[in-house]
């Protein structure tokens, strides 16, 4: 399969604790994106990054989040000192980048976190 | 502030119907308007996408109606199956970088 993968695809963690999300895109896409979506919402984007290059986090963004794509291919999204509001699902989306006009996200299965 | 506002949050069509869901948007520097279809459990797939420069766009029996003077836009599925039964996003975005998505349409098709 070469969809977008995220690993891993459930975690449960205690309040306090940190966790470390993976995605790994379509392998020529330069873009990645990362998303939260809650039950009944829509996905809300995080950040997003062109190669390895992060190039926007949503004003929305705890510092307690962080994202790294070192490589310019997989990308992790990392949260500190979990809180039970961070529950959610996390997404991962891919697109190949070629103009200034939008493109397809293709995006991942998602990682459900659940913070007790 | 919803960027992208969509409507109806659900939505009962019998087989074989049409199923209409609409989005609304004050941004006028968006220029790409995709649809996104989810099942549970699943990432959004890709159904369709717009860009302004055309009123309409047709996929099977996905269309996209959009309305540039009203910053409206508007999915319609045709001939709607049970098959059809998931939640559908409209989503915006300018020059392709971040993408606002709508709060979503749970869509059932009855049997």
């Amino acid at each position: 399969d070469t969809g977008v993968s995220q690993d891993p695809r459930h975690k449960i963690t205690k309040r306090g604790q940190n966790v470390t999300f993976r995605c790994d895109p379509i392998s020529e896409h330069n873009r990645l994106y990362w998303y939260r979506q809650t039950l009944g919402q829509g996905p809300e984007f995080l950040t997003y990054f062109q190669n390895e290059a992060q190039l926007e986090k949503s004003r929305l963004l705890s510092d307690r989040f962080s994202a790294e794509r070192p490589k310019g291919s997989f990308s992790t999204l990392e949260i500190q000192r979990t809180e039970q509001g961070d529950s959610a699902m996390y997404l991962c989306a891919s697109s190949l980048r070629v103009d200034t006009r939008g493109e397809t996200q293709y995006f991942g299965p998602g990682t459900r976190l659940l913070v007790l | 502030q919803q960027q992208v506002k969509q409507s109806p949050q659900s939505l009962i069509v019998q087989k074989g119907g049409i199923s209409i869901i609409n989005c609304a948007y004050e941004n006028t520097a968006f220029d790409y308007f995709p649809w996104y279809q989810q099942f549970p459990g699943k990432g959004p797939a890709l159904l369709i996408a717009i860009r302004p420069d055309v009123s309409e766009k047709k996929e099977g029996r996905f269309t996209i109606s959009f309305n540039k003077s009203a910053k409206q836009f508007s999915l319609h599925i045709m001939d709607s199956q049970p098959g059809d039964s998931a939640t559908y996003f409209c989503a915006a975005s300018a020059g392709g970088n971040q993408f606002y998505f709508g709060t979503g349409t749970s869509l059932t098709v009855i049997p």
